[in-house]
């Protein structure tokens, strides 16, 4: 596979489920970002991660835990959510200087019921 | 409180003719400005980049001005084709962020 995939692409979850987002790159970049798009609203940065440490932390409510295991995985980890949490969540990869050019996933469409 | 606002959600153009789209910004500490497309189901590709210590860039049908007095940017592109219908983001840079705004839907009429 090449460039960014994400895993699942939708996700159904109750209040009082744990489940996980995937997100892996094939473009041997360094840099590995998730944002969160609401409907009408622009992307919202949730955090990232350079060389496998965390960078970013955009005051992102503990529900969201990111994991970063290596320079080609991200995950993110959901722990009882609001219905509020409800949108696209879109993971996205960059190489060096050059970070403002980022390559995305299809992102994962997730409902909280 | 946007940094950056896209004041138009969508725009009609004929196919052949010029689309311009519109961005506005506050902060003027942003180091590099972006326009992104995205088609539905799919995640925003990278279409231009510019710096703030330029003007203008082009590439191929597409050109962004920057007029950093007015904290303005725009996006032109000439001549417009079908597979240009998409929703268009603009993006700042500030430090590792990219600041969004929310899109504007651009509908190339046949």
């Amino acid at each position: 596979e090449t460039g960014v995939t994400q895993t699942p692409r939708h996700l159904v979850m109750g209040m009082t489920n744990k489940k996980s987002l995937k997100c892996e790159q094939h473009l041997g970049h360094n840099a590995m970002y998730w944002y969160k798009q609401s409907a009408k609203k622009p992307l919202e940065l949730m955090f990232v991660y350079s060389l496998e440490e965390r960078v970013e932390n955009n005051s992102v409510p503990s529900r969201f835990s990111p994991e970063c295991p290596n320079s080609s995985h991200l995950f993110l980890h959901l722990h009882t959510l609001q219905p509020e949490d409800s949108a696209l969540y879109l993971c996205a990869s960059s190489q060096g200087s050059r970070d403002y050019e980022q390559y995305f996933g299809p992102g994962t469409r997730l409902t909280v019921t | 409180d946007q940094q950056v606002k896209q004041n138009s959600p969508s725009l009609s153009v004929q196919e052949g003719r010029i689309s311009i789209l519109n961005c506005d910004y506050t902060n003027s500490m942003f180091d590099y400005f972006l326009w992104y497309k995205k088609y539905p189901a799919e995640g925003p590709t990278f279409l231009i980049s510019i710096s703030s210590i330029k003007d203008k860039n082009e590439d191929g049908r597409f050109t962004v001005f920057l007029n950093k007095s007015a904290k303005h940017l725009s996006l032109h592109i000439v001549p417009s084709q079908p597979g240009d219908s998409a929703v268009y983001f603009c993006a700042a840079r500030f430090s590792y962020q990219l600041i969004w705004g929310a899109g504007t839907k651009l509908i190339i009429k046949p």
